[in-house]
């Protein structure tokens, strides 16, 4: 069975402090993206990662790819109030005619000032 | 760029009416789209995989006769919900891949749904 699973569920961190949301799965991929989403809104694309060993930044956001492990990490950085948001890691999987991607269960992010 | 748009962004409807959500590439051709289905608090689903020309693939657990897909055209693709019920509320939200090879999908802003 495809599971995608996010560590922690929900986040509640202060402003200025790290911290690292997981991402596990459990089938074979070459492919892992993490997108964003604000309440009420779609997906907004972060980051796409595509072999082992990736390590994407973008401002304080940090993603990186261990396909051995079937682990992914979005690492924040001093976190400000603007992160706030829902975060979801989607592995890329192939189901036959076409690839599909198998979303993680999201972790809710709430950066308190 | 690429962009992808649905529409209605949002619907109400009384229960036991149908009604069909848009979802069109703006700026590429789409040979696949996606439909997803979000409860609140919850991750996406995905619901059927849309070819052009070509029948829908649905996943497993989701009813064909309950969610028309149709992708007439390279731009595109619907979804009826026919005979909705309050179940069936719920954010709906499509992407597409552009039609040169890669697999990056590119979402629509979404359609919330509310049935009454």
């Amino acid at each position: 069975e495809l599971k995608v699973e996010q560590n922690p569920l929900f986040l509640s961190m202060q402003e200025g402090k790290n911290y690292t949301i997981y991402c596990n799965y459990s089938t074979t991929s070459d492919r892992l993206y993490w997108y964003r989403q604000d309440p009420g809104k779609s997906l907004e694309s972060l980051f796409v990662l595509l072999s082992n060993g990736a390590v994407k930044q973008e401002g304080r956001l940090m993603a990186s790819l261990d396909t051995k492990a079937r682990l992914s990490t979005l690492h924040i950085t001093a976190a400000v109030h603007d992160l706030s948001a829902t975060y979801f890691c989607a592995v890329d999987f192939y189901g036959g005619a076409t690839n599909k991607l198998i979303f993680g269960t999201g972790t809710l992010l709430a950066v308190q000032p | 760029g690429a962009v992808v748009s649905q529409h209605p962004s949002r619907v109400i409807c009384k229960s036991g009416t149908s009604v069909k959500i848009e979802c069109r590439s703006l700026d590429f051709q789409a040979t696949t789209m996606f439909w997803y289905r979000q409860f609140p608090k919850q991750s996406l689903m995905l619901m059927a995989t849309s070819n052009e020309g070509s029948k829908a693939t649905y996943e497993q657990g989701v009813e064909k006769d309950k969610f028309l897909i149709n992708h007439a055209s390279l731009t595109l693709s619907t979804l009826t919900v026919t005979s909705a019920h309050p179940e069936d509320s719920s954010f709906y939200i499509c992407s597409a891949i552009k039609n040169t090879g890669t697999d990056t999908q590119y979402f629509g802003p979404g359609t919330r749904l509310t049935v009454l």
